[in-house]
């Protein structure tokens, strides 16, 4: 059974400051991982979908890597800002069961 | 942009009523998919569907029914309302055949049941 891991659960960082958010799964047969960002009390927002085939994907001050050997994904945030403050969370499909299984979330902060 | 809506930002009901929760998206998706959230357990599958008139069961389908007469349009129902339903509700969508195609959710819905 798929498991999606997030850690740590939460970040306090200061403005300005490049961060590194951690995934990590426990079955390397996936489709795809996607990394969202959710505002409190708002759905999520799609930030970045590697594929299988990928190693890295990126958008603005975001770059997210996948290595499916080891089962793990990193979102890296260059630059941060206080608007980045969100819960930010990881998703991977496939496996055998191809549905999009989510990690519990890492909550960010950051401070001005 | 893809637009995926849900009806009601927050909803407040009893116990036993029969509930309602709508979502539409606007960008001929085959897959809708309805999740619930809850503080430490994430993410949790209730209901999807790949095609009008089809559904599967998620991970948490007790208690739970769904309806999709129309490709846009997805129905998440509650036949007996119990208060440990009380959850954020998130409705999905994403591509069909395109297994690699990203997800895109709602803005929610707070369900309460007193």
């Amino acid at each position: 059974k798929q498991e999606v891991t997030q850690i740590p659960a939460a970040l306090s960082v200061p403005e300005g400051e490049n961060l590194v958010l951690n995934c990590s799964f426990t079955d390397s047969a996936i489709y795809n991982l996607q990394w969202f960002r959710q505002d409190p009390g708002k759905g999520l927002t799609s930030l970045l979908l590697i594929q299988s085939s990928q190693r890295e994907q990126t958008s603005g001050r975001l770059n997210a890597s996948l290595d499916k050997s080891s089962g793990r994904s990193t979102l890296y945030i260059a630059a941060s800002q206080p608007g980045d403050s969100a819960t930010y969370l990881c998703a991977v499909r496939g496996g055998a069961t191809n549905k999009l299984i989510f990690g519990t979330g890492t909550l960010l902060a950051v401070q001005p | 942009d893809v637009k995926v809506t849900q009806s009601s930002r927050y909803l407040v009901k009893r116990t036993g009523e029969k509930v309602f929760l709508e979502c539409v998206q606007d960008m001929d998706h085959e897959n809708m998919f309805w999740y619930r959230q809850d503080p430490g357990l994430g993410l949790r599958l209730i209901y999807f569907s790949y095609d009008v008139k089809m559904k599967e069961k998620g991970d948490i389908p007790e208690g739970y029914s769904v309806s999709r007469e129309k490709k846009e349009r997805f129905s998440l129902i509650l036949e007996s309302a119990s208060t440990n339903q009380t959850s954020m509700y998130l409705c999905a969508s994403s591509w069909g055949q395109r297994y690699n195609s990203p997800l895109h959710f709602g803005n929610g819905t707070r369900l309460t049941v007193t």
